[in-house]
């Protein structure tokens, strides 16, 4: 079963510029998750999806990000423009929990992120 | 707000010793994922758990729901454990699918050989 595949693997960009990473969870999954994780903590959670519809994007900094998943499958999180404390893993998982249910997470590898 | 408190926050143990990271959760919280992160790696679910105890080779995690807390343990450590190990906390979400994960800080632990 293929996992969760995540692009670019690093990226390094000036600040005030824009990046975006591209997220394709396992096949099925119709929880979709995007986590910051800045060196030395833990995980954050930016956004999740349920299907193509947004369940929590309360911790996500709209004003500089954003995050679609139009046909439900694939993602992609935008970052316009770049601030220096934006330098970061971004994780993406999936799950296939739906109604009331918790179930494993299967993350990807993550795109280091730095902002110089 | 979930919350999710995970000790210890450091450990080194000789190869071949039974390790135990041991988390406490938050009232909110119905599942307990334990999660391996290597230097520079992605992160890897190695359980999901809400009640009992799972087994997968020489990793054991248990879960008591009425002190809310939970162990992973490993046994016969070997150096390629070496690792973070992080717990974190879901919440059923009602308006349907799991809630995002409230992570602990992370044990890292080292075996040496």
């Amino acid at each position: 079963e293929a996992g969760v595949a995540q692009s670019p693997r690093y990226k390094i960009i000036e600040k005030r510029q824009s990046v975006a990473f591209w997220c394709n969870p396992i096949s099925g999954h119709a929880t979709l998750y995007w986590y910051q994780q800045i060196l030395g903590q833990g995980p954050k959670l930016l956004i999740q999806f349920q299907n193509n519809g947004v369940v929590d994007d309360s911790q996500l900094p709209k004003d500089r990000f954003s995050a679609e998943r139009l046909k439900g499958v694939d993602s992609t999180l935008k970052i316009q423009p770049a601030k220096l404390e934006d330098s970061a893993v971004y994780l993406c998982a999936s799950s296939s929990a739906l109604v009331g249910g918790n179930e494993k997470l299967f993350f990807g590898s993550g795109t280091q992120l730095s902002v110089l | 707000k979930n919350e999710v408190e995970q000790s210890p926050q450091n450990l080194t143990a000789q190869e071949g010793e039974f390790i135990t990271i041991n988390c406490s959760y938050s009232v909110g919280i119905s599942a307990l994922h334990w999660l391996q992160q290597h230097p520079g790696g992605g992160i890897v679910s190695l359980f999901m758990l809400s009640s009992g105890k799972k087994k997968h080779g020489r990793l054991i995690a248990t879960i008591n729901i009425q002190e809310k807390h939970s162990s992973l343990h490993i046994t016969a450590s070997h150096p390629r454990d070496s690792a973070v190990y992080i717990c974190a906390g879901s919440s059923m979400y009602s308006g349907g699918g799991a809630d995002g994960l409230t992570f602990g800080k992370g044990t890292h632990l080292i075996i040496q050989p």
